[in-house]
């Protein structure tokens, strides 16, 4: 089955404690991107990568990192996550030139 | 930048009736590809219906279509005879360029039985 799959699916954790969202595709997508999302605020792209060792930042990057070392995965990693992290997080992943993006099931990640 | 507005945050609608859930976009590319998502209380995120700017016809599917008014940068949802499952957040996006999708914030729509 075609999948974006991301884990944790949901984690508490405290502040300054490092952590990192993983998120890997089985559809051979060469662009991969990470959102949060907000209420009232709608997704907003965090990081993007185009293809492997390509990444760029995107409308929010302060506070997280990426990297994107093998195709089919890109890690979110939070190296001292804050209470203003605490959201909910989409993976997604696409073909290039395809348009559509295919997302993971979400993670929901609050920092106390 | 690429921008993308939604300008209804809440809409209702009677089961079996239709909506029309609003979208304005603002892009300087020529090739593009606009998104309607539906976002249930699963948070999963759904593709609804895409349209490729450089189609004129206005993409169906099944129960849902779009008015894509490309001079006016408009790309408006109609879902016809509403149902209960079509409860959710509609997202309006839009992909332009170097891949970047961007949303709008959401349209909460919450069909009345």
């Amino acid at each position: 089955e075609a999948q974006v799959t991301q884990n944790p699916r949901y984690l508490i954790t405290v502040t300054g404690k490092k952590l990192t969202v993983t998120c890997s595709q089985n559809m051979n997508h060469e662009y991969m991107s990470w959102y949060r999302q907000d209420p009232g605020l709608g997704l907003r792209q965090i990081y993007y990568s185009m293809n492997v060792e390509v990444t760029d930042k995107g409308d929010v990057p302060e506070g997280y990192k990426v990297s994107r070392k093998e195709k089919r995965n890109f890690p979110l990693i939070l190296e001292s996550p804050s209470p203003n992290q605490t959201s909910l997080y989409f993976c997604a992943s696409s073909s290039q030139g395809a348009g559509e993006l295919f997302f993971g099931e979400g993670s929901r990640l609050t920092v106390l | 930048a690429q921008t993308v507005t939604q300008s209804q945050p809440e809409m209702s609608v009677q089961e079996a009736e239709t909506v029309t859930l609003s979208c304005t976009y603002d892009t300087s590319e020529n090739n593009y590809y606009l998104f309607w998502y539906k976002q249930p209380p699963s948070r999963q995120m759904i593709l609804v219906i895409r349209q490729e700017a450089y189609k004129q016809q206005n993409a169906t599917e099944n129960r849902f279509s779009v008015n894509f008014q490309k001079a006016a940068k408009s790309f408006s949802l109609k879902i016809s005879d509403s149902q209960l499952g079509d409860t959710a957040m509609y997202f309006c996006a839009l992909r332009a360029g170097s891949y970047q999708l961007t949303f709008g914030k959401g349209t909460k729509l919450s069909v009345i039985p």
